[in-house]
């Protein structure tokens, strides 16, 4: 099955640029979606089809997909960006199954 | 305003069943794809089960395949997860996600999520 590999953990300073890599076999390939969780609340799409923003979400949050990596890129961070993001795939080798990565905490110093 | 509302979850014993629905509002719910998300206390998110705007394709995860079956009622507006002979690995709260497309030979995100509904297995 595909596997997502994400950093556990990702640490950035109030308005510097954070970045949270998605690792997959040619990733590169597929379309990558990326989700924003803040704790006790229900996650929310921030990116789709790897650089696409839905309405209501800031230019800050940016999205490039390319090889074996996927890239969710966070400018101007804010404390209200410390949150849990995953990446998101769909397999089309095992009947277009869902996979998700395993998240990544990014905390704002 | 668009809204999905999912509930039927509890607590139940292993090997017993429990059905989820899931209420959509504000949106052309016939239209769309609908997914059924889990996350487990304290991990990650992990897709459970997708169904296309008229029942035509479905998918399931391997971890739920021949126990749980997902079906929609286009004219409730209601989509549902039939969960039978339940694990203790099944304990997790169940989000119901709207997909933006109307699914079919591919699935797109989840664009709209509900607040979820807590499934507890244990005796």
């Amino acid at each position: 099955s595909y596997v997502l590999t994400q950093p556990p953990s990702v640490s950035v300073a109030p308005g510097q640029t954070a970045r949270i890599t998605c690792g997959g076999n040619n990733i590169g390939s597929k379309s990558v979606h990326w989700y924003q969780q803040k704790p006790g609340q229900a996650p929310v799409l921030v990116v789709y089809d790897d650089s696409d923003r839905p309405s209501g979400i800031p230019e800050r949050f940016s999205g490039s997909n390319s090889g074996n990596t996927a890239t969710l890129t966070i400018s101007r961070v804010e404390a209200g960006d410390e949150a849990d993001y995953y990446c998101q795939v769909w397999d089309s080798s095992s009947d277009h199954r869902g996979v998700f990565g395993g998240g990544t905490k990014l905390t704002v110093l | 305003e668009v809204q999905l509302v999912e509930s039927g979850g509890g607590l139940v014993q292993p090997g017993r069943s429990l059905r989820l629905s899931c209420a959509a509002s504000g949106f052309t719910f016939d239209d769309y794809a609908m997914h059924w998300v889990r996350q487990a206390p304290g991990k990650g998110l992990e897709w459970v089960s997708g169904i296309s705007w008229n029942s035509g394709s479905i998918g399931y995860a391997d971890s739920v395949k021949g126990r749980f079956t997902i079906s929609r009622d286009n004219a409730k507006n209601s989509l549902y997860l039939q969960m039978n002979s339940l694990r203790a690995e099944d304990t997790a709260l169940y989000y119901c996600a709207k997909d933006p497309g109307s699914g079919g030979k591919t699935w797109g995100a989840f664009d709209i999520w509900g607040q979820g509904t807590m499934v507890t297995v244990s005796s």
